[in-house]
Order: structure tokens, then C-alpha cells, then sequence
């Protein structure tokens, strides 16, 4: 069974531009979520979907960033314009619906120059 | 804000000698995870704890949630080079929602 997949697994861009991540969640899980991991902190929630409707977007900074699930498989999440503290590890996450056990993908490692 | 607290930060030992790593909070949660980081790829699920006081054991590795369920240990008993990594914490609310993480231990296991 295939894993949590996330694209690019770089991407280097300069301030201002857009960036658009990809997450593939494992087939059939309803729950998906981003989480991000600046330079030397802890990985924080950004948000939370369930199937295609954000359950949480409580952890999003601020309107720069959005997050799609268009039919509820697969999530984007756009930074527009990205700024340089937007660099960092984004993480994607599924689960199974009303399973604690969320398995992550490899990350996609966002710089802002 | 929930917050974990991991313990030590860093941890640099020798094969064969045993660990223990903790992972204390001041709020009680429904459930903990441990996961193990490698350098560019995601943590993995290592262990999920639910019951207060609930011992898990996999392989060399044990898995230990306070009994009243703000704190957890895992301890590693003859450590190898393989289990170098970024062990991490993490912790659910009361639902099945977002995780809250702990700033990670970084272990290396010297031949």
C-alpha cells in the first residue's frame, strides 16, 4: 500500500512568489492534515480536513496561505505571497476516520530567498 | 496551548548502552504517539498509547504512558547505530484531530 506522498520534495523560490504544495493522502483516509517545522522549533498543526471540509484551520498564520481538498483525496496549499519565515519542512498526514494513528510524508522543504 | 516538553534534547551514546528518553506535559491527552525522524523523510510511527499506565513493547524499544496521562518514556535497551534519529512525541487532544508535537530528541549511537 502506498504511503503519504508530497510534491515537490524542494522548493527554493524567492519572496513574493507563489508556491504550491501537493499531498496525496493513503487511499481511503478520510483525515488529512499540514503541519509545518520552521528552523530549529517543533512541528505545528496548520490545519485539518475531513474528507473535502476544513475541520481546523485554526494553526494557518495567516491569510497567505491556503488550503484546498477538492473532492476530498488529494490537498494543495498555496503561499501567496510566501515571505521568508514561511521557510521551512511541510508535513502532510492522513489517517484513517476516527483513528488517532496519522501517517506522515517525507515533507516538502520550502526556501524563501 | 498544550505543550510537550521532550527530555534530553540531544543524546550522543555508545552501541550498547541503554536510554531513556521522557516526554512530560501539564495537560492530559487521549493519546501519544512516539515517531522516529530520519534526515529528509517524515516521521514514522513508532508506538500509540492510549491507557494510563499502558506498557508497549517493540523489540529493544519499551513504551511507557503515565498512568495519569500528561507524561510518557521510551527507553532503548542495547542501543545500536540503526537507531540513530530524531525521536519525537506527540500527543492528541480529545478528539482526532491535530497533533501536538515535542521539540524532539536527537540520538546518536556511536560503533
Amino acid at each position: 500500500e502506498a504511503g503519504v506522498t508530497q510534491f515537490p520534495s524542494h522548493s527554493v523560490i524567492e519572496k513574493g512568489q507563489t508556491v504550491t504544495l501537493r499531498c496525496d493522502p493513503i487511499s481511503g483516509h478520510d483525515n488529512l492534515y499540514w503541519y509545518r517545522r520552521v528552523m530549529g522549533k517543533e512541528i505545528k498543526f496548520l490545519l485539518h480536513f475531513v474528507k473535502e471540509s476544513k475541520q481546523d484551520e485554526s494553526g494557518m498564520p495567516n491569510n497567505r496561505f491556503l488550503a484546498e481538498r477538492t473532492g476530498g483525496t488529494y490537498s494543495t496549499l498555496k503561499v501567496q505571497p510566501a515571505e521568508l519565515e514561511d521557510s521551512g519542512v511541510y508535513f502532510c498526514a492522513s489517517s484513517q476516520y476516527r483513528s488517532f494513528e496519522q501517517f506522515f510524508g517525507p515533507g516538502t522543504r520550502l526556501t524563501v530567498l | 496551548t498544550q505543550l510537550l516538553e521532550q527530555s534530553p534534547q540531544f543524546l550522543s551514546i555508545q552501541e550498547g548502552e541503554n536510554l531513556t528518553v521522557y516526554c512530560n506535559s501539564s495537560s492530559v491527552f487521549s493519546s501519544l504517539q512516539w515517531y522516529r525522524q530520519e534526515p529528509g523523510e517524515g516521521p514514522v510511527l513508532l508506538v500509540t498509547v492510549v491507557t494510563g499506565g499502558e506498557v508497549k513493547k517493540l523489540k529493544r524499544l519499551t513504551f511507557q504512558f503515565g498512568d495519569a496521562r500528561k507524561d510518557s518514556s521510551l527507553h532503548i535497551t542495547a542501543a545500536q547505530p540503526g537507531d540513530t534519529g530524531l525521536y519525537l512525541c506527540n500527543a492528541g487532544g480529545t478528539s482526532y484531530g491535530k497533533l501536538t508535537f515535542g521539540q524532539g530528541t536527537i540520538l546518536t549511537v556511536h560503533p
